[in-house]
């Protein structure tokens, strides 16, 4: 079974500037995909951006990025140019490239930021 | 607008009243899925459905049921609900054709409170 880890329960960041939040993973599989997740307040599940597995280049999202090391099985996001909106709960999340258990999703414990003004 | 819907939004009951939430996406999507979710273990798979009448256990199924009798509705059913399933719900629906392109939909959440 894959697991997925988040090590920072908190984190905050001053507004405009860049944070980084960390995500590891554990899985025997080769294909997989990786997604960052947001929810704020209203409790909604937003899609940050998604990584697939078999691909060198790292997802890019307008000032959202992603560290994917795929031997360290290494998966960060980084925020850039931090906005008050950007403060939310974050989660990582794996998926296996089968359909398998209906597309489910291995979520991380999530990751609570917080931007300053 | 596509959408998951998912009712109600918010529900205070008591120990061993029999409870439904429903959910309904307006996609055609084949797969269906109720996850919870608790501080610091993220969300958690309950319950899947991968097409009418085809359901199975996710990773924390103890104390639910679900049915899958329209392709549209998938509720969620706690015949004797106990205050460790006080928690935040999601229902979750995708298709089933290629991986790169079956992206999860979310529905709003139900936050359940059993005292």
């Amino acid at each position: 079974a894959q697991t997925v880890t988040q090590s920072q329960p908190e984190m905050s960041v001053q507004e405009a500037e860049t944070v980084t939040l960390s995500c590891t993973y554990d899985t025997s599989e080769s294909d997989y995909y990786l997604f960052w997740y947001k929810q704020p307040p209203s409790r909604q599940m937003i899609l940050v951006i998604r990584q697939e597995a078999y691909k060198q280049q790292n997802a890019t999202e307008n000032r959202f990025s992603v560290n994917f090391q795929k031997a360290a099985k290494s998966f960060s996001l980084k925020i850039s140019d931090s906005q008050l909106g950007d403060a939310a709960m974050y989660f990582c999340a794996y998926r296996s490239f089968l359909n398998n258990a209906g597309n489910m999703l291995t979520f991380g414990g999530g990751t609570r930021l917080m931007v300053k003004p | 607008e596509a959408q998951v819907t998912q009712n109600p939004r918010y529900l205070i009951t008591v120990t061993g009243k029999k409870l439904t939430v429903t959910c309904s996406q307006n996609m055609n999507h084949e797969y269906m899925s109720w996850y919870r979710q608790d501080p610091g273990l993220g969300l958690r798979q309950i319950y899947y459905s991968m097409n009418v009448e085809v359901t199975d256990k996710g990773d924390v199924p103890e104390g639910y049921k679900v049915s899958r009798k329209e392709k549209r509705n998938f509720p969620l059913i706690l015949e004797s609900p106990s205050p460790n399933q006080t928690s935040l719900y999601f229902c979750a629906s995708s298709t089933s054709g290629l991986a790169d392109d079956n992206e999860q939909f979310f529905g709003p959440g139900t936050r359940l409170t059993v005292l």
